[in-house]
């Protein structure tokens, strides 16, 4: 079955701080991995893609195929970092994303 | 450019009646999907419709269906609703190129049923 885990609910960090939020999936193909970020009171917005291997904000995310990660990483967290990150798949070429049950990011000044 | 809109914001209906969510699109996307979001599912896919054919369905009953007009813009209806139905129902609408790919959600509709 296609399955996005994210087996944090909550990670807390001090700025300037490493932040590594994970993800990990189950899925037998090729998929598309994506990771979304919704501040609070705003709309859940696309963070960055596996398929571009762009930074975003200082977030970079590699899919490790022989782990099934997907892991976002940003090596110095900043206060305006804190918000609600999910872990999303896309199983085909369609917009059908599976998402995990997210991490709040907490980063303390 | 404008950000996808989604009326209305808020519902309140009772066990039993049916609903209908609208999407408007950015201009220029074409593919519009539909997500549940609740405290204890988290986010879940409903549907996907490009240039007004369903592409994609999620696991939800009948009971939840959609349709695309010609200018994108997307509805969801809702019948028969349960008290398990009440939730956040959030459109996205998206446009992919050769080079890049564009995605943005909109604000929601929180639906709650009693």
């Amino acid at each position: 079955a296609q399955r996005v885990t994210q087996p944090e609910k909550l990670l807390s960090v001090f700025k300037g701080a490493p932040v590594e939020l994970k993800c990990n999936y189950s899925y037998s193909g090729s998929p598309e991995l994506f990771w979304y970020v919704q501040y609070s009171r705003q709309r859940l917005q696309l963070l960055l893609r596996h398929i571009s291997r762009e930074s975003i904000k200082g977030f970079t995310a590699d899919l490790n195929k022989g782990e099934t990660s997907f892991h976002l990483k940003k090596p110095f967290a900043q206060e305006e970092d804190s918000a609600m990150y999910y872990c999303a798949l896309d199983p085909g070429d369609t917009d059908k994303l599976i998402f995990g049950t997210g991490t709040r990011l907490q980063v303390f000044p | 450019k404008a950000g996808v809109t989604q009326t209305p914001r808020y519902l309140i209906k009772t066990r039993g009646q049916q609903v209908t969510l609208s999407c408007s699109p950015i201009s220029g996307h074409r593919s519009v999907s539909w997500y549940q979001q609740t405290p204890g599912q988290g986010l879940q896919f409903l549907f996907e419709y490009f240039s007004e054919t369903q592409r994609n369905k999620g696991n939800f009953p009948g009971r939840f269906s959609g349709r695309q007009f010609s200018n994108s813009r997307s509805e969801m209806n809702v019948s028969t609703l349960e008290l398990g139905d009440s939730a956040l129902y959030l459109c996205a609408s998206s446009r992919t190129s050769l080079s890049s790919y564009e995605q943005y959600f909109g604000p929601g509709t929180r639906l709650t049923v009693t």
